[in-house]
């Protein structure tokens, strides 16, 4: 157990319609990552947040927001779905401080899976 | 830009084996880490091992064991007398020089790893 919680785990929606993930990262871990992992493009940085902010942007989608709340909880927004957002959305989290005691690796949550029909 | 090459998909052996898992990366930082995750069947991303560039010595846990060249860029991953659990995917990853706030990992396409009895 990682420490990261992802919900849902599955979801299973339509064309056009609009999801939101949720993520409670460790305790005391100030950044949360946003993975899109799909069969043909692997696993792809989507967003950043740290303590809140946005630190870092990957290959996110315009359709696609999140933000981290002041508990450090993050939410991922996907809108105006397509058959191809389809694939496994995962959290990951890390740096419990910002020193040199953060070790570098990220910790995963076990992931939503997202079904668009 | 920072890249991870995972030249092999997929590799078959039978229990017992020893198998060698490739990792080749790029980047212009003087200062990087480098990481294999464990994505087994269930799903969940599992943190094996964490590399810094600074740090060339071959690392062994168990049946694992880690060979980091900066000479070749590779950081390849074997394991030894496999067995049936080690069936999953493997991912390699590479990281800027963290801080506190960064530790955005760029990732390889992963390998497949099937180990038959």
């Amino acid at each position: 157990d990682s420490g990261v919680t992802q919900t849902p785990k599955h979801l299973i929606t339509a064309t056009g319609q609009r999801v939101t993930l949720r993520c409670s990262p460790r305790s005391g871990d100030l950044s949360v990552y946003w993975y899109q992992q799909s069969l043909d493009q692997g696993l792809q940085f989507l967003i950043q947040y740290y303590n809140g902010e946005e630190r870092a942007k990957g290959n996110i989608l315009e359709r696609f927001s999140a933000q981290q709340f002041p508990d450090l909880h993050s939410e991922l927004n996907l809108s105006s779905l397509e058959l191809g957002d389809s694939a496994l959305y995962f959290c990951a989290s890390s740096a419990r401080t910002s020193g040199i005691s953060n070790t570098g690796e990220l910790f995963f949550g076990e992931g939503s899976r997202l079904t668009v029909l | 830009a920072q890249k991870v090459t995972q030249a092999q998909t997929e590799i078959s052996v039978v229990e017992k084996e020893d198998v060698t898992l490739d990792c080749v990366y790029e980047t212009r930082d003087t200062t990087y880490y480098l990481f294999w995750y464990k994505q087994p069947p269930s799903g969940e991303l599992v943190f094996l091992i964490r590399r810094n560039s600074f740090d060339e010595q071959n690392e062994i846990s168990g049946r694992y064991s880690w060979n980091f060249q900066k000479s070749t860029s590779s950081f390849n991953f074997t394991i030894t007398a496999s067995q049936v659990v080690d069936s999953a995917v493997y991912f390699c990853a590479l990281s800027e020089a963290l801080t506190g706030a960064n530790s955005k990992l760029t990732f390889g396409k992963g390998i497949t790893l099937s180990v038959r009895p």
